[in-house]
């Protein structure tokens, strides 16, 4: 079956450093997709990216569909950054694990 | 504009209860999808529907049924309810047939004891 694997699994920051989320997926359907899940559960679309790069306010995502990744760059972040990050790739989006991401003030 | 809605927003049953879980959505979108989210972990994907009238297994569509009752609603059923179904339910729709932005509801916690 599809395989989506996102790495880091945890991730701690400080307020106002840079990250790097990464997302590998086996599928070579492009159907790409990036979300956020607050500490409240609420799952927030944050990118729809089958190919090329997307830039929303301190966030950006670029998939590179021939070789079948996508990576998520949050700069300055915030606190309510924080929660976990899932990618979402396939036909019936299969989706990773997360990362879970904590910016400490 | 409410996007996709499901009800309960929580719901406890004991083991062998029987329940739907609703869910409606505003988009006209095509697509429609029920997945589970378990502690610490990803969504699963249960069941998808990929226009009115059809619908397909995902990757854990056991002791659960659906029914695309329109193109708005899509309904989970759990005929007869199981500790190991306790979990966290999130509905979704898309524009599209198979893919497209995806955009989920607030989720419906169900505990089965």
């Amino acid at each position: 079956g599809i395989q989506v694997e996102q790495s880091p699994p945890d991730l701690i920051l400080q307020e106002g450093a840079n990250s790097t989320l990464r997302c590998n997926f086996s599928d070579s359907v492009n159907n790409l997709q990036w979300f956020h899940q607050n500490p409240w559960g609420q799952l927030i679309n944050l990118f729809y990216i089958p190919s090329g790069t997307k830039q929303n306010g301190r966030l950006s995502a670029t998939t590179v569909a021939t070789e079948r990744y996508s990576l998520l760059y949050i700069s300055s972040s915030q606190t309510t950054d924080s929660g976990v990050y899932f990618c979402a790739s396939g036909g019936k989006l299969i989706f990773g694990q997360g990362t879970e991401l904590s910016v400490k003030p | 504009n409410a996007g996709v809605t499901q009800t309960p927003k929580f719901q406890v049953l004991k083991t062998g209860q029987s329940m739907t879980l609703q869910c409606a959505q505003d988009m006209n979108h095509n697509s429609m999808y029920w997945y589970r989210q378990d502690p610490g972990m990803g969504l699963r994907l249960i069941y998808y529907s990929a226009s009115e009238g059809t619908t397909d297994k995902g990757e854990v569509p056991n002791g659960y049924n659906v029914s695309r009752l329109n193109k708005r609603e899509f309904s989970l059923r759990l005929e007869s309810a199981a500790p190991s179904q306790t979990s966290v339910y999130f509905c979704a729709s898309i524009t599209g047939l198979a893919w497209g932005e995806q955009y989920f509801g607030p989720g419906t916690r169900l505990t089965v004891t």
